[in-house]
């Protein structure tokens, strides 16, 4: 198995910019999460899908953001417009529900929004 | 409540030694622990877990102990080498819609240095 596949890996825009972050899940879980990670404030839990489904949005900042889950193999993160203090490492992650416990995290997209 | 207070913010340990890192929660509700392990420029990935109904778990080098009625619990790091230079986070799962454990709480995490 491939893993959690995200893309891109890394991604320069300026303030104001579209940007749109990609994940592939595992094949076979049915659990999607979205992460940011950032030294101030750790790794925060911003929105997951159950069966693409999204079930808890709390954690989403503001309504910049949005996720889209289409189907049980993709699901994006965009914000919109971007501003710097969006510049994080954004994990993408999947579970089944038999190992709830257990998420497999992709490498992370690394956003820098000058 | 949510959070998950983690200590030290980062450790230096001689190869051989002993890497302690601390956790401590308020909510009750958290029912299941577990610690992830991040190497630079990887996403974190799952050490071990706990339930709060065991006081310890150990699994190779790497034991959790737990202490319920302190809510706290702990990763111990036995013969500490230079490849367990990683940051370590601590977590929390608390039920989600439909009672089942999916979503985690994390502590801020140790960077974890292992001198050879």
């Amino acid at each position: 198995d491939a893993g959690v596949i995200q893309s891109p890996r890394h991604e320069v825009t300026e303030m104001g910019q579209e940007v749109t972050l990609r994940c592939k899940p595992i094949s076979g879980h049915d659990y999607l999460f979205w992460y940011r990670q950032t030294m101030m404030r750790g790794l925060e839990l911003l929105i997951y899908f159950n069966n693409n489904v999204p079930i808890d949005d709390s954690g989403m900042p503001e309504d910049r953001f949005s996720a889209k889950m289409p189907n049980a193999s993709f699901s994006t993160l965009k914000i919109q417009p971007s501003e710097p203090r969006d510049s994080a490492v954004y994990f993408c992650a999947s579970s089944f529900r038999g190992q709830s416990y257990e998420q497999y995290f992709g490498p992370g997209t690394r956003l820098t929004v000058t | 409540q949510q959070q998950v207070k983690q200590s030290p913010q980062s450790l230096i340990v001689q190869k051989g030694g002993i890497s302690i890192i601390n956790c401590a929660y308020e909510n009750t509700a958290f029912d299941y622990f577990p610690w992830y392990q991040q190497f630079p420029g990887k996403g974190p990935a799952l050490l071990i877990a706990i339930r709060p109904d065991v006081s310890e778990k150990k699994e190779g080098r790497f034991t959790i102990s737990f202490n319920k009625s302190a809510k706290q619990f702990s990763l111990h790091i036995m013969d500490s080498q230079p490849g367990d230079s990683a940051t370590y986070f601590c977590a929390a799962s608390l039920k989600g819609s439909g009672g089942s454990n999916y979503k985690l709480t994390f502590g801020k995490g140790t960077l974890l240095t292992v001198n050879p």
